[in-house]
């Protein structure tokens, strides 16, 4: 069994400021994880994903996230926010290798700020 | 190179209707996914197809059904419309199944259904 939680509904900052997204995920297997984004009317686009080699997983467009096994999370981090950045975020957990269905969190939106 | 296109991009149909969705892959592609995003459900999984096989299976009732044709395209089915299928429809393609190292899925805009 699989799930992931975006503790984050919402998210909003200013233009030029951090950005911190949160995924915690459960699976009963070695998983691989996902980031996804999603402008308005658009299909979903790869930030990065996470399949069992480095835990510092960097992305698009300035996205990083770290995987940490320990507290079962994958944050996903931007040093500085653009306002081409405001979307909705999706963190995806599959079980790597073998057949698998992916899980997606409920989404976080980023509002950003000017 | 064309991206993953999803055809037609909205569609308005009654209940009890039925209802065929398409979606061409990327050229090379051979993997095709089926999602349904609702506001109240989320992002949801409904198949995965690679040639011309479904190879898994999401939990949607049996209304739902899908196929691939032998060029990688896919369509996927909706029979007997209820209002709560009302919800964007998108379609992912991948070079292989599976969410892998090297299986990235790059998805359509996807089409939007309205039950009437």
């Amino acid at each position: 069994a699989q799930s992931v939680t975006q503790l984050d509904s919402h998210v909003s900052v200013s233009e030029g400021t951090p950005v911190l997204l949160r995924c915690n995920y459960s699976s009963s297997y070695s998983p691989s994880l996902f980031w996804y984004v999603q402008h308005p009317n658009k299909g979903l686009q790869l930030l990065l994903k996470y399949t069992s080699a480095a835990t510092l997983v960097k992305g698009i467009n300035g996205f990083e996230a770290e995987f940490k096994k320990s507290e079962t999370s994958f944050h996903l981090t931007k040093p500085s926010a653009h306002m081409s950045d405001a979307a909705e975020y999706f963190c995806v957990v599959s079980a790597s290798g073998g057949s698998y269905i992916p899980t997606f969190g409920r989404g976080t939106s980023l509002i950003v700020h000017p | 190179k064309a991206g993953v296109t999803q055809t037609p991009r909205y569609l308005i149909k009654t209940r009890g209707q039925q209802v065929t969705l398409s979606c061409s892959p990327i050229s090379g592609h051979r993997s095709v996914s089926w999602y349904q995003q609702t506001p109240g459900q989320g992002l949801q999984f409904l198949f995965e197809y690679f040639s011309e096989t479904q190879r898994n299976k999401g939990n949607f009732p049996g209304r739902f059904s899908g196929r691939q044709f032998s060029n990688s395209r896919s369509e996927m089915n909706v029979s007997t419309l209820e209002l709560g299928d009302s919800a964007l429809y998108l379609c992912a393609s991948s070079l292989a199944p599976g969410q892998g190292a090297n299986t990235e899925a790059f998805f359509g805009q996807g089409t939007r259904l309205t039950v009437v």
